[in-house]
């Protein structure tokens, strides 16, 4: 079956511009979560839906991050205002339920490039 | 607070050598605990987890990992390394309440030799 897809895979773009990472996750996962992986890191959490709802976006590393989950299936994480620091690549992952015990599953990640 | 911490951020081995990957955590409850490995250009793949089950995790493979109260730790084992066991590694340690989000440690990168 399909499993989490990103797009764009890759995406350059000028300081101060606005960008759009979309995620789509795995058909019938309620669990949605955002990480951002720089270079020479593990992931960090960004944030988590459950549904439609932000469960949780701590993560977010201030208010130029967004993200959304209008119909509860496809996510998109939305940085205004892009600085070089914002450089790193993007993964989403999608789990069943959302429990500690439901295994994450995650998408080949977008490659944000900031010039 | 939770954390992981995985010691050697590069390892080396021979092909048909042990592959060790160290990953010791802290949690103030039990965790549940994760290997996924990551190859280039590609998104992270589970090996295995731990989810207060069975100590002795086996996963995909051959790799299997032990996970050890006592010394808090997650280390993740192979006992004969592959040409294509070379990636990145990442020990990971899952909230156990809210959100179940996971917390990652920075990586190992293994380098099979011929």
């Amino acid at each position: 079956g399909a499993g989490v897809s990103q797009t764009p895979s890759n995406k350059v773009t000028e300081k101060g511009k606005y960008v759009e990472l979309r995620c789509d996750p795995i058909s019938g996962h309620t669990a949605l979560y955002w990480y951002r992986q720089s270079l020479g890191q593990g992931p960090e959490f960004l944030i988590y839906f459950q549904g439609t709802g932000a469960a949780d976006d701590s993560g977010l590393p201030n208010d130029r991050f967004f993200a959304v989950r209008p119909e509860g299936s496809v996510s998109t994480l939305k940085i205004q205002r892009t600085e070089r620091g914002d450089s790193a690549v993007y993964l989403c992952a999608s789990s069943l339920r959302g429990g500690s015990r439901n295994e994450q599953f995650f998408g080949p990640g977008t490659r944000l490039t900031v010039l | 607070a939770q954390s992981v911490t995985q010691l050697g951020s590069h390892v080396s081995v021979s092909e048909g050598a042990l592959v060790l990957l160290r990953c010791n955590y802290s949690s103030s409850v039990p965790p549940y605990l994760f290997w996924y490995v990551q190859y280039p250009n590609q998104g992270l793949q589970l090996l295995l987890k731990y989810t207060s089950a069975a100590t002795l995790v086996k996963g995909i493979n051959g790799f299997e990992a032990e996970f050890k109260k006592s010394e808090t730790s997650f280390h993740l084992t192979k006992p004969s390394a592959h040409m294509s066991d070379a990636a990145e590694y990442f020990c990971a340690v899952s909230t156990t309440s809210g959100t179940y989000k996971y917390i990652f440690g920075t990586g190992t990168r293994l380098k099979v030799l011929a």
